[in-house]
């Protein structure tokens, strides 16, 4: 267990319909980045918060994903008329910017869209 | 923008045998990080292991050990006496040194270790 939460384990949803995540990272973390990790792949880049100010989205991030981190907490991700290449293992990346030895993944959120 | 690029998908090894997965990578970056990052079957991501890039010495830490070539861009794992519980995928990642530090990572090897 490496301090970062994450919540639902697993979703399984219909096409077309909303679905969002959250992530709860470590409490002196102030940075926090999600990822999607496809089947046989390595996780790619979503979205970084310094705090909560959301300071990068990855082209990756169509307008069918919003992410928000209120008051530089918990963070959530939300996604809009899922379609079935959203389907992934969604991970959240707990980090604190004055040391690099202190970058903690959660355990995902695997998201099947049938 | 980096990339990252592993070479072997799968790899095996005899237990307590030694195992080294390949990394390259290509940046126009001076300053950087890498990092091999394990991710056992059903289980968290965890860090291995982290290399500055400023730094001659390759890192230890105590079963791994990395092979740094700074000018050939190579970024490879060493597992000695490998054990079961080293089966896993392995991600190389990269991360520069300022801004937006994103971890940019590569497709991963399997590791089997054969009992």
């Amino acid at each position: 267990d490496t301090g970062v939460s994450q919540d639902p384990r697993h979703k399984i949803t219909k096409r077309g319909q909303n679905v969002t995540f959250r992530c709860d990272p470590i409490s002196e973390h102030n940075r926090l980045y999600w990822y999607r990790q496809t089947l046989g792949q390595g996780p790619e880049f979503l979205t970084y918060f310094q705090n909560e100010a959301q300071l990068e989205k990855s082209r990756l991030l169509s307008d069918r994903f919003s992410a928000e981190r209120p008051k530089g907490s918990f963070s959530t991700l939300e996604i809009q008329r899922t379609e079935q290449g959203d389907s992934a293992m969604y991970l959240c990346l707990s980090d604190r910017s004055s040391s690099y030895n202190e970058q903690f993944f959660g355990p995902g959120t695997r998201l099947t869209v049938l | 923008a980096q990339t990252v690029t592993q070479s072997q998908p799968e790899m095996s090894v005899q237990e307590a045998e030694t195992v080294t997965l390949s990394c390259t990578y290509d940046t126009s970056e001076s300053d950087y990080y890498l990092f091999w990052y394990k991710q056992p079957p059903s289980r968290q991501m965890i860090l291995v292991i982290r290399q500055e890039a400023y730094k001659q010495q390759n890192a230890t830490e105590n079963r791994f050990s990395v092979n740094f070539q700074k000018a050939a861009k190579s970024f490879s794992l060493k597992i000695s006496d490998s054990q079961l519980g080293d089966a896993a995928m392995y991600f190389c990642a990269f991360r520069r040194d300022f801004g937006n530090e994103k971890l940019t990572f590569g497709t991963g090897t399997r590791l089997t270790i054969i009992p």
